[in-house]
């Protein structure tokens, strides 16, 4: 069966410092991956995409960034976070192919930055 | 590209009354309407979806009605318990494009 597993689930960072969040899926091959980010209020605004390993769509122009170094590693990074960084982001995975069908969650980092 | 709108934010219910969350989308190419639930502090996780070659699917006490023509989609939920407490989003998807969300739903089931 396949897994996510996303870590850390809890992060308090100061204004300024980077940062780095890893995912990754098992128990699949070539997954389509996602990085979400809940705000209050907010719901799930998608931040970036993947169809493939090196392939990042970007959906919200920001101090953010993704990476997929890997078949089933998608990282999302920051070289300098801002107070409004925070919130709870999630990684996402869906079965390779169309990306209309049933997205699975990691459990998620609730990030604070200070 | 697609929006998704979701009403509405709040909604309290009595125990055993039904509650109805509406969604509506901006592109008519989406075929894909999932609902999700998300318990407090814990991962959305899927409910019920459906295809926009079906009207209405049915899954127990959930059900998920959709109209193409005036692009909205519904949830509805029956014979409410308090384990149904908890934030319900919506989303829409076409094929080349992922899972656009609503904003939520926070439902109260007040025993």
């Amino acid at each position: 069966s396949q897994t996510i597993h996303q870590w850390p689930a809890t992060l308090v960072q100061p204004v300024g410092s980077p940062l780095s969040l890893e995912c990754t899926v098992e128990g699949t091959s070539n997954p389509n991956l996602y990085w979400y980010r809940q705000a209050a209020g907010r719901g799930l605004q998608l931040l970036f995409y993947s169809v493939g390993i090196g392939q990042i769509s970007s959906e919200v122009p920001q101090n953010l960034s993704a990476s997929r170094p890997q078949d089933r590693q998608f990282i999302l990074s920051s070289k300098k976070l801002l107070l409004s960084d925070s919130g709870f982001y999630l990684c996402a995975w869906s079965p390779r192919g169309l990306l209309s069908t049933e997205a699975f969650f990691g459990q998620g980092t609730r990030l604070t930055v200070v | 590209g697609e929006n998704v709108e979701q009403h509405p934010s709040t909604l309290s219910v009595q125990e055993g009354d039904s509650a109805v969350i509406k969604c509506t989308y901006s592109d008519s190419a989406s075929n894909y309407f999932p609902w999700y639930k998300q318990e407090l502090g814990k991962r959305p996780q899927l409910i019920i979806d459906i295809r926009s070659n079906v009207g209405e699917k049915k899954d127990q006490r959930i059900a998920v009605t959709l109209n193409k023509t005036a692009k909205h989609f519904s949830l509805h939920i029956t014979e409410t318990q308090p384990e149904d407490s908890a934030v319900y989003f919506c989303a829409a998807s076409k094929g080349n494009t992922p899972l656009v969300f609503g904003k939520g739903t926070r439902l109260s089931v007040i025993a």
